[in-house]
């Protein structure tokens, strides 16, 4: 199983919609939560840390469920500039110490 | 501050020829990485650094050398490039291992 799972996507949506990206991670024990934004050949960019409480800002919204080992990331009223690939990151163990784990991301695409 | 450098943006290079992609960063980071991106794998780690002097092996580090001078700088070396070698490269850095990273514009390489 790997570290970190997503759905590769891509999901089309129409402009105005509502879309939730779900993220499965196989540590327990990880501490730290992102979801990044990468655009087409460009570099990944921090989108927002996870917390345990939950964050929201703006139009996106990140919630964190330890029971059952997965993050969630919730666009209300998606933009044309949202799409993007969404990657979540964990914070995971490879050899013998804790290193951000990428998942493969979730292609979005909004359609006008 | 311009945040994480990397040069040169594209490369090509013939197979067996060696090379230094450069990587700087201006936020006094003690953590900085090397990942490549390779379609539908995600971002796999190379090398990391904790700090000048520190280095360590990432999750597919053959055939690639770094090293940490300095705080600022992590140059990757390719030894003998292979065709399996192309590939996307980021560099990035952050406050700590765990903790957000921040990515360079990355290095786009094709070997022939």
């Amino acid at each position: 199983r790997k570290e970190v799972e997503q759905d590769p996507g891509p999901f089309n949506v129409p402009e105005g919609a509502t879309v939730a990206f779900n993220c499965t991670y196989s540590n327990s024990a990880s501490q730290s939560f992102f979801w990044y934004r990468q655009d087409c050949r460009k570099e990944p960019k921090l989108l927002m840390s996870v917390y345990s409480s939950g964050n929201e800002d703006g139009r996106f919204t990140a919630q964190l469920n330890r029971a059952s080992q997965y993050i969630s990331l919730l666009i209300r009223d998606s933009k044309l500039s949202d799409s993007a690939t969404y990657l979540c990151v964990v914070n995971g163990r490879m050899d013998s110490s804790y290193k951000l784990i990428f998942g493969s991301g979730t292609r979005l695409l909004v359609r006008p | 501050n311009a945040g994480v450098t990397q040069t040169p943006k594209f490369q090509v290079l013939k197979t067996g020829q060696s090379m230094t992609l450069q990587c700087a960063q201006d936020m006094n980071h003690e953590y900085m990485s090397w990942y490549r991106q390779d379609p539908g794998m995600g971002l796999r780690l190379i090398h990391y650094s904790v700090g000048a002097g520190i280095t360590d092996q990432g999750e597919v580090p053959n055939g690639y050398n770094v090293s940490r001078s300095t705080t600022e700088d992590f140059p990757l070396r390719l030894l003998s490039a292979a065709p399996s070698q192309t590939s996307v490269y980021f560099c990035a850095s952050s406050y700590a291992r765990v903790h957000e990273q921040y990515f360079g514009p990355g290095t786009r390489l094709t070997v022939t």
